[in-house]
């Protein structure tokens, strides 16, 4: 079955306390993304990556990085994580940039 | 700056009649204009892309318009299972996708 799967689902965490957030896709999709969800402000882009090795900043990139060193692999790494960084994340994979994307099931994170 | 704006933020409609969801956007040159649906605790599902204007996509009772400045998501005879959010993304030259806030539809049988 095609998917996007995310792991984990739920997460609740201290202020500085490093995280990653695995991302991984079965399409052989070349673009990946991460979004994360907060009410009122809909999906903003965090960060993306158009094929290996390649990744691009988004709309709200501060506090998270990102690696794709395999195609199927996405994840995103909170380094020092804040509370401001509460939110609900989703990865979604396309075949390409303008394609239409395919979502993961998301990840809540709650930092304290 | 890109944005993208969805209309109305909440829409209640009785089962059967027949409504339009709004996107207007400004992007530097548009790559892609994308319609989901999301259901509450899941990922954006997705329903139509859009990629110049005077195109539309339909599927069962939904259809969606493109002009240059906004798109339309057509219900028509919205049945309760139809209740979800949508909404709208767009892809501009620069690669970057931006998302409107949404707009939730409730659907009464």
């Amino acid at each position: 079955e095609a998917q996007v799967t995310q792991n984990p689902r739920y997460l609740i965490t201290v202020t500085g306390k490093k995280l990653t957030v695995t991302c991984s896709q079965n399409m052989n999709h070349e673009y990946m993304s991460w979004y994360r969800q907060d009410p009122g402000l809909g999906l903003r882009q965090i960060y993306y990556s158009m094929n290996v090795e390649v990744t691009d900043k988004g709309d709200v990139p501060e506090g998270y990085k990102v690696s794709r060193k395999e195609k199927r692999n996405f994840p995103l790494i909170l380094e020092s994580p804040s509370p401001n960084q509460t939110s609900l994340y989703f990865c979604a994979s396309s075949l390409a940039a303008n394609q239409p994307q395919h979502f993961g099931d998301g990840t809540r994170l709650s930092i304290l | 700056e890109d944005q993208v704006t969805q209309s109305p933020e909440a829409l209640r409609l009785q089962e059967g009649e027949s409504s339009s969801l709004n996107c207007s956007y400004t992007v530097s040159g548009l790559r892609g204009l994308f319609w989901y649906r999301q259901d509450p605790g899941k990922g954006p599902e997705f329903l139509f892309t859009l990629y110049s204007a005077g195109e539309e996509k339909e599927k069962e009772r939904l259809k969606a318009t493109l002009t240059k400045k906004e798109s339309f998501l057509h219900i028509t005879a919205p049945k309760p299972e139809d209740s979800a959010t949508y909404l709208c993304a767009v892809q501009a030259q620069d690669n970057d996708m931006r998302f409107g806030a949404g707009t939730r539809l409730t659907v009464k049988p």
